[in-house]
């Protein structure tokens, strides 16, 4: 398909673990999201890309979140030490190039649930 | 910065009638960007519509329509001629100029009934 992916669906880790989100943007795009989904809530910004540079993380809540796109394309998530509050749905947008007003392209998200 | 609130949790019409969903926001930005989008139960985020704020003339996009009050900071989605697959969760959103990311509220639920 032509859409955003993500994977894996779902995800559940115990306390404490290390888990790694995946996203493959749409191809050509060059700005790339990722946003933090709570239950009931809209999404919240973590950071983003454009091509490989990581341009705005000031949404990470905390120093065990890590993000990375290193060839300007697939990005991963990854959060260190999993917390119950880190449980939550996780999208992934891309955009065509960095100009504002442009659509964002969501995934489907990855859902963690924390144990 | 921007702040955007929509103070509807949930919403109901009937099929075929037309429904308003509230959005407000708040901004430092002289120019800026609104947004809807559509997050149906599979998840996957659409946009439905988008308005420039220097834009006096309200957008449109076939059933769905704003109604942007810049000076209240209001941007309200009219749904007209209801339909089932219009049964999702919408949320308002807000983009600074020259910024990337954007600012969601925090939705309201649609229901469609038949």
């Amino acid at each position: 398909g032509a859409g955003v992916s993500q994977s894996p669906r779902y995800k559940v880790a115990k306390r404490g673990q290390d888990v790694a989100l995946r996203c493959d943007p749409i191809s050509g795009h060059v700005s790339l999201f990722w946003y933090q989904q709570a239950l009931g809530q809209g999404p919240e910004f973590l950071t983003y890309f454009q091509n490989e540079a990581q341009l705005d993380k000031s949404g990470l809540p905390s120093d065990r979140f890590f993000a990375e796109r290193p060839e300007g394309s697939v990005s991963t998530l990854k959060i260190q030490r999993t917390q119950q509050e880190d449980s939550a749905v996780y999208l992934c947008a891309s955009s065509v190039d960095k100009s504002s007003y442009n659509e964002q392209f969501f995934g489907p998200g990855t859902r963690l649930t924390v144990l | 910065a921007q702040t955007v609130t929509q103070s509807q949790p949930e919403m109901s019409v009937q099929e075929a009638e037309t429904v308003t969903l509230s959005c407000t926001y708040d901004t430092s930005e002289s120019d800026y960007y609104l947004f809807w989008y559509k997050q149906p139960p599979s998840r996957q985020m659409i946009l439905v519509i988008r308005q420039e704020a220097y834009k006096q003339q309200n957008a449109t996009e076939n059933r769905f329509s704003v109604n942007f009050q810049k000076a209240a900071k209001s941007f309200s989605l009219k749904i007209s001629d209801s339909q089932l697959g219009d049964a999702a969760m919408y949320f308002c959103a807000c983009q600074g100029r020259g910024a990337q990311k954007l600012v969601f509220g925090q939705g309201t639920r649609l229901t469609i009934n038949p």
